[in-house]
């Protein structure tokens, strides 16, 4: 089983900056990632899969990179409604596997 | 509009069984494969189970194989897991969720708002 590990846990940012989250995987999974956000109380909302193609509606502030490891999702000029919890999930392999979660909050 | 809506979530003892549905609208459901996906209070997400679009093929993951079993009715649009058995450590919101592959890529771009399962005596 593929272990998703996401770093840091909590990521303290202004809004109108810049946060970086990062994804390590166990093993390689080539491109086969994908960032979720969620918000409180809400199911998940994809946001990135293929590791750097940003999914319908999503803004472009949002983008992913990486390949083999190593991901990581940055969200530039962060808004209000941005901050939640952010998870990486990778589906090259069964079970498709979660990181723990980097919840985004405000400083 | 496309709408997930599970439902069957409730309190249940351990050792019960219960059944979730997720039904399905707006988007032509037999030829979407679907995920159950659960997430315990204030922990994060988990797979559970997939089912291909036709239901031949299906997957678990080792902490509810043979217990727990995914089915669906492409005539009535609806998805299902049924559990049993049950567990302290199966209480969570469970989610149904679609999965879309195309061009090598795959991703859950719908998920329903989740039904919680609590498994308490």
């Amino acid at each position: 089983e593929i272990v998703m590990t996401q770093s840091p846990a909590t990521l303290s940012v202004s809004p109108g900056e810049r946060a970086t989250l990062s994804c390590r995987a166990s093993q390689s999974i080539s491109s086969k990632l994908a960032w979720y956000q969620q918000k409180p109380g809400q199911a998940p909302r994809l946001l990135i899969y293929g590791a750097s193609i940003r999914a319908t509606g999503i803004p472009a502030r949002f983008s992913g990179s990486g390949s083999g490891t190593e991901f990581t999702l940055t969200i530039s000029n962060l808004q209000s409604e941005d901050f939640a919890v952010y998870y990486c999930q990778q589906y090259n392999n069964w079970p498709f596997s979660f990181g723990q979660g980097t919840r985004l909050e405000i400083k | 509009e496309v709408q997930l809506v599970e439902s069957g979530g409730g309190l249940v003892q351990p050792g019960g069984s219960l059944r979730l549905s997720c039904a399905a609208s707006g988007f032509t459901f037999s030829t979407y494969a679907m995920h159950w996906l659960r997430q315990p209070p204030g922990k994060g997400l988990e797979y559970v189970s997939a089912i291909s679009s036709n239901g031949d093929t299906t997957y678990y993951v080792d902490s509810v194989r043979g217990r727990f079993t995914v089915s669906r009715d492409n005539s009535k649009n609806t998805l299902y897991l049924q559990m049993g058995s049950l567990r302290v450590e199966d209480m969570a919101v469970y989610y149904c969720a679609t999965w879309v592959c195309r061009g090598g890529n795959c991703y859950s771009d719908y998920w329903g708002q989740g039904t919680l399962v609590t498994v308490s005596s």
